[in-house]
């Protein structure tokens, strides 16, 4: 079954503890991307990989990072998360671009205490 | 930069009542325009997309035009159902300046009462 698989779906932690969510397509597609969405305002791009190697900040890149090692894998990383970082976290793939129809993980519900 | 500017929830219409959820954009280039939807508890899904002015997108009853002149891609339904319960997103790609960033409108939520 085609799928965009996230993990953990959801995880309480505390300020300044380093965590990574994952997230895993099968689909062999190009594009993968991260979000995070917030009440009132709806989704917001965070990171974006057009292929291997090669990624791109969105509108809130601040205090996360990517890697895109392997095509079928784009983590998302916290290395100090915040309170403020508390939100839903969406990956999200397409075939070669954004203006494909996006494949969408169920969501990563995290709460930084 | 580009933007998306949705119409404000949340909407409650009654079974088999007309739907329509406002959406303009400002883009720098020939953005391509999409609708997705998020049911309960999942992520979003893909409802319709439109590519180019005055292109029309339709799926499972739903339909939106690309209007480069009101540069606007307004939602409608002729008669929504219950299972129509849902949050509904406009977005925009506009990946022509090399830029592959997707912007997302806040968001919709649209309850149907039987």
């Amino acid at each position: 079954e085609a799928q965009v698989t996230q993990n953990p779906r959801y995880l309480i932690t505390v300020t300044g503890k380093k965590l990574t969510v994952t997230c895993s397509q099968n689909m062999n597609h190009e594009y993968m991307s991260w979000y995070r969405q917030d009440p009132g305002l709806g989704l917001r791009q965070i990171y974006y990989s057009m292929n291997v190697e090669v990624t791109d900040k969105g509108d809130v890149p601040e205090g996360y990072k990517v890697s895109r090692k392997e095509k079928r894998n784009f983590p998302l990383i916290l290395e100090s998360p915040s309170p403020n970082q508390t939100s839903l976290y969406f990956c999200a793939s397409s075939l070669w671009g954004s203006n494909q129809p996006q494949h969408f993980g169920d969501g990563t519900r995290l709460s930084i205490l | 930069g580009d933007s998306v500017t949705q119409m404000e929830g949340p909407v409650t219409l009654s079974e088999e009542a007309f739907l329509t959820i406002n959406c303009t954009y400002t883009a720098t280039g020939y953005p391509s325009l999409f609708w997705y939807v998020q049911y309960p508890g999942e992520g979003l899904q893909l409802l319709l997309k439109a590519t180019k002015a005055d292109d029309k997108g339709s799926n499972k009853g739903f339909e939106a035009t690309y209007r480069k002149e009101t540069t606007s891609f307004h939602l409608e339904k002729g008669s929504v159902q219950v299972s129509d319960s849902a949050v509904y997103f406009c977005a925009l790609s506009d990946p022509n300046f090399g830029n592959e960033k997707l912007t997302f409108g806040t968001g919709t939520r649209l309850t149907i009462i039987p």
